[in-house]
């Protein structure tokens, strides 16, 4: 069975960084594309990052381009998102989303979701 | 950039009806479409992709349709769980992009 385990959410003050992580397990890791989707209080769907199958490529939302930088270690199953600075408009709840094609350089539609991991930015 | 526009924002519907929402993109994003429900609390979850392949495990009262710029998905008889928020999303072209969805509500 396929699961998405996020951490490393919670309270930080604008400006500050954190790291974001989600644990997979239940497919073979590196042959997806994952991907980070967020959803501010309220609001709809965004999404932030995404990356091959082989961590080469990377895409950002223009958003958080040049503060977010997303990565994976495939020897540990293991996505992660760095963000810096921080800001107020970061707040929200962090998706991790893995693709849904099994060709691994393919970046397309998100087939299963993690539950998601609360980060507030607030003083 | 490329925009999604979901309508309507809300549908009022009584269970077992059939309901149809709109998704419609900027230009065009071929067939590069998928859709998700989210139910309150809940991650989101894949119903369809490249607009009109249901995914694994999904009822067949869901069905998407539509190419290009114009995209739907049809519930055929709504049940209790399909109460939701339904968005689409575009993967056609970098930077990826949801509607901003379709709240269907109990009438």
């Amino acid at each position: 069975e396929v699961q998405l385990l996020e951490s490393g959410g919670g309270l930080v003050q604008p400006g500050g960084s954190l790291r974001l992580s989600c644990a997979a397990s239940g497919f073979t890791f590196s042959s997806y594309a994952m991907s980070w989707v967020r959803q501010a209080p309220g609001k709809g769907l965004e999404w932030v990052s995404s990356i091959g199958g082989s961590g080469r490529n990377t895409y950002d939302a223009d958003s958080v381009k040049g503060r977010f930088i997303i990565s994976r270690d495939n020897s540990k199953n293991s996505l992660f998102l760095r963000i810096y600075n921080v800001r107020v408009d970061d707040t929200a709840v962090y998706y991790c989303a893995k693709g849904g094609d099994s060709r691994a350089w393919a970046i397309n539609w998100f087939d299963r979701w993690g539950q998601g991991t609360l980060v507030t930015v607030s003083s | 950039e490329l925009v999604m526009t979901q309508s309507p924002a809300t549908l009022s519907v009584s269970p077992g009806e059939r309901v149809t929402l709109s998704c419609r993109a900027s230009q065009s994003v071929n067939n590069n479409l998928a859709w998700y429900r989210q139910t309150p609390g809940q991650a989101p979850r894949l119903l369809i992709y490249d607009a009109s392949t249901r995914a694994t495990g999904v009822p067949a009262r869901f069905s998407g349709g539509g190419s290009g710029t114009e995209f739907t998905l049809t519930i055929s008889r709504l049940e209790s769980e399909d109460f939701a928020v339904y968005y689409c999303q575009q993967y056609n072209d970098w930077p990826f992009a949801f509607g901003g969805g379709t709240k269907v509500e109990i009438k």
